[in-house]
């Protein structure tokens, strides 16, 4: 059974950092690109970032916004994805799932449960 | 961006046909595929993958369950709907970076 199991969330002041955890499990997590995901109450999600697996070279794409401030990587001996994110704002308070791909494609198989992060003074 | 555009709700009775639809701002298809997917999510609960490229049924999902559309105008539709649908529907395309998910329609009961 594939579980996604996110950590780290919290409260963090603004200008503050969080590196939130995604520990995986029920497939072999080499082998698939990887998402965050989050959203904000009552809204549509948003896609942050991807990374893919090792036979492409590990390599990460960005929705713009975030570019700069959050990054992803993973953790293959571990079967576990990170998420860094610096500079955090009060627009950056949501709930953050990471999720699975299946293979290359674009869309997600599976969602973990989600960790809330709220950015307040 | 691509835009997403759905309806914020749809009331429908038990054992009758939900359409829910979503549009494009730009087209999502690529090599004769259709970049858009469908989510249920509960409150409180992860989006669920329901359909992938348009009209594929993901592992799981009952056949009452289908997804049609091609271009810029998609429809997922739920026959018959069950209680257990009452839920928020997003769609999502994946024919260009970054990803993008439409706001939801939310199915309710009447």
């Amino acid at each position: 059974e594939v579980k996604l199991l996110e950590s780290g969330g919290g409260l963090v002041q603004p200008g503050g950092s969080l590196r939130l955890s995604c520990a995986a499990s029920g497939f072999t997590f080499a082998d698939f690109y990887m998402s965050w995901i989050r959203q904000s109450p009552g809204k549509a999600p948003e896609w942050l970032n991807f990374i893919r697996n090792k036979a492409n070279s590990y390599t990460t794409e960005y929705n713009p916004f975030v570019k700069g401030r959050f990054t992803i990587s993973r953790d293959d001996t571990q079967n576990v994805l990170y998420l860094q994110m610096n500079t955090l704002r009060a627009e950056d308070t949501a709930i953050y799932y990471c999720a699975k791909h299946p293979y290359n494609s674009g869309y997600f198989d599976y969602w973990g449960q989600g960790v809330m992060v709220t950015v307040s003074s | 961006d691509i835009v997403l555009t759905q309806s914020p709700a749809l009331a429908v009775s038990l054992g009758q046909r939900a359409t829910i639809s979503c549009k494009t701002n730009q087209n999502v298809d690529y090599y004769g595929n259709s970049y858009m997917h469908w989510y249920q999510q509960k409150p409180g609960q992860q989006p669920k993958l329901l359909i992938f490229l348009a009209s594929n049924l993901a592992s799981g999902i009952p056949a009452r369950f289908s997804g049609r559309g091609s271009g810029t105008d998609f429809t997922l539709t739920i026959d018959p709907v069950e209680a257990d649908d009452t839920a928020t529907y997003h769609c999502q395309q994946s024919r260009n970076l970054p990803y993008t998910f439409g706001a939801g329609t939310k199915l309710e009961l009447k």
